[in-house]
């Protein structure tokens, strides 16, 4: 059984400053994990991936996310905030292979100016 | 990356019909499709995963009968929601697994009256 857990339904941050979502895994196997990012009234865009290569994941639009085993955690980060970046973002585990993806309950990241 | 895409992005109908969602992608071929439904301000949760050439395999709680799933070909899968009520009000959303990753499609807004 695999499940995800993200911490805080919604973060503020300024614009410019450090984004952190946080998200935690459960898994009985070894997992792949997601982050999506989902705009209001659109289906969800990938922003990264771990599929059991390097631990630290870099995605698109300056997002990265480091998978730590010890720590069940495979929290999204983006230095410098931008104004665009405000979404609903989404962790989500797999197993290996064309198997279900189990989402977490989602972030709403709003930017302040 | 790959690209699905829904039919219709929108559709308002009245109680007691039944409502067709196509699900395709686009450049790639799918043997497996995961149905999600998705309520205001929450997450995605899986309804069904279509396989092609077979049944569609339904997620606990989901009426079978009620959520029709047709995957007729390795790019193409349909949802039907039979006899829809207001409570059927929902956001639904397809994706479809390809190179390690799952897509999404944009999303068919589903209002009943």
């Amino acid at each position: 059984a695999q499940s995800v857990t993200q911490l805080g339904s919604h973060v503020s941050v300024s614009e410019g400053a450090l984004v952190l979502l946080r998200c935690n895994y459960s898994s009985s196997v070894p997992p792949y994990l997601f982050w999506y990012v989902q705009y209001p009234n659109q289906g969800l865009q990938l922003l990264l991936k771990y599929t059991s290569a390097a631990t630290l994941v870099k995605g698109i639009n300056d997002f990265e996310a480091e998978f730590k085993k010890s720590e069940t955690s495979f929290h999204l980060t983006k230095p410098s905030a931008h104004m665009s970046d405000a979404a609903e973002y989404f962790c989500a585990v797999s197993g290996q292979g064309a198997q279900k993806l189990v989402f977490g309950q989602g972030t709403r990241l709003t930017i302040n100016p | 990356g790959a690209v699905v895409s829904q039919h219709p992005s929108r559709v308002i109908c009245k109680s007691g019909t039944s409502v067709k969602i196509e699900c395709r992608s686009l450049d790639f071929q799918a043997t497996t499709m995961f149905w999600y439904r998705q309520f205001p301000k929450q997450s995605l949760m899986l309804m069904a995963t279509s396989n092609e050439g077979s049944k569609a395999t339904y997620e606990q709680g989901v009426e079978k009968d009620k959520f029709l799933i047709n995957h007729a070909s390795l790019t193409l899968s349909t949802l039907t929601v039979t006899s829809a009520h207001p409570e059927d009000s929902s956001f639904y959303i397809c994706s479809a697994p390809e190179g390690g990753a799952w897509f999404f499609g944009p999303g068919t807004r589903l209002t009943v009256l």
